[in-house]
């Protein structure tokens, strides 16, 4: 079945530090894939995503691109800030029975110090 | 004018003892979800529902329930609850395609003593 696997962490950085989490996939089709971010009390919001291979999804100076070659979709910041502190999930949405299913890695904890 | 909004945020509770939480997004998507996270912050998909059709069940106990009383609406009933069901429910929506993203609620931290 489908699955996807991240770094473990936590990742403590200072603050202007690069910032890189590793993930990989495998799937049975042709999945999208996704970055969420978790804050303290709050549910997972969308990041950023690419829909097919060589996409580079971006926003708020997170990138990840869609490598379908090496299955993987690392996350990547070229400087941190204290605010990215979170929780950042990897995800891909693939097709199945029904409809279609989203699948999380484990979760990666980033901390940022000043 | 919040997109998902589920209640109540936290739940505490006994072994065997039944409870609900509710969920509802006005985002006009089709499909709902239903996902369990737990201490170790790792996601699972329990439930999925396109049009109030039940379309995903991932080898959830008898004892958990989902209703859709609408496409707008997805609720949780948990029946004689257990330590192990202790966790973070998020409900969730989309329009249904592959490429779409979840829109999550906050979340409801059941706590069963």
């Amino acid at each position: 079945g489908d699955s996807v696997t991240q770094m473990e962490g936590p990742v403590t950085l200072s603050e202007e530090a690069f910032l890189t989490i590793n993930c990989t996939y495998t799937a049975t089709g042709y999945p999208s894939l996704f970055w969420y971010v978790q804050y303290p009390g709050e549910g997972l919001q969308l990041l950023l995503k690419a829909t097919k291979a060589d996409d580079k999804g971006s926003n708020k100076g997170f990138e990840a691109t869609y490598r379908k070659e090496t299955t993987s979709f690392h996350l990547e910041k070229g400087s941190v800030q204290v605010s990215d502190s979170a929780v950042y999930f990897c995800a891909l949405s693939d097709r199945a029975t029904g409809g279609f299913k989203t699948i999380f890695g484990a979760g990666t904890r980033l901390f940022v110090k000043a | 004018d919040t997109a998902v909004s589920q209640t109540p945020k936290y739940l505490v509770t006994q072994m065997g003892n039944d409870k609900s939480i509710k969920c509802e997004q006005n985002l006009g998507h089709d499909t709902m979800y239903w996902y369990k996270q737990d201490s170790k912050k790792f996601l699972k998909i329990m439930f999925s529902y396109n049009n109030k059709e039940l379309i995903i069940n991932e080898t959830v106990p008898n004892r958990f329930s989902p209703k859709s009383p609408d496409k707008a609406h997805l609720n949780l009933h948990i029946n004689s609850l257990e330590l192990g069901d202790s966790a973070v429910y998020f409900c969730a929506s989309s329009s249904g395609t592959v490429d779409s993203p979840l829109h999550f609620g906050n979340g409801t931290r059941l706590t069963v003593t």
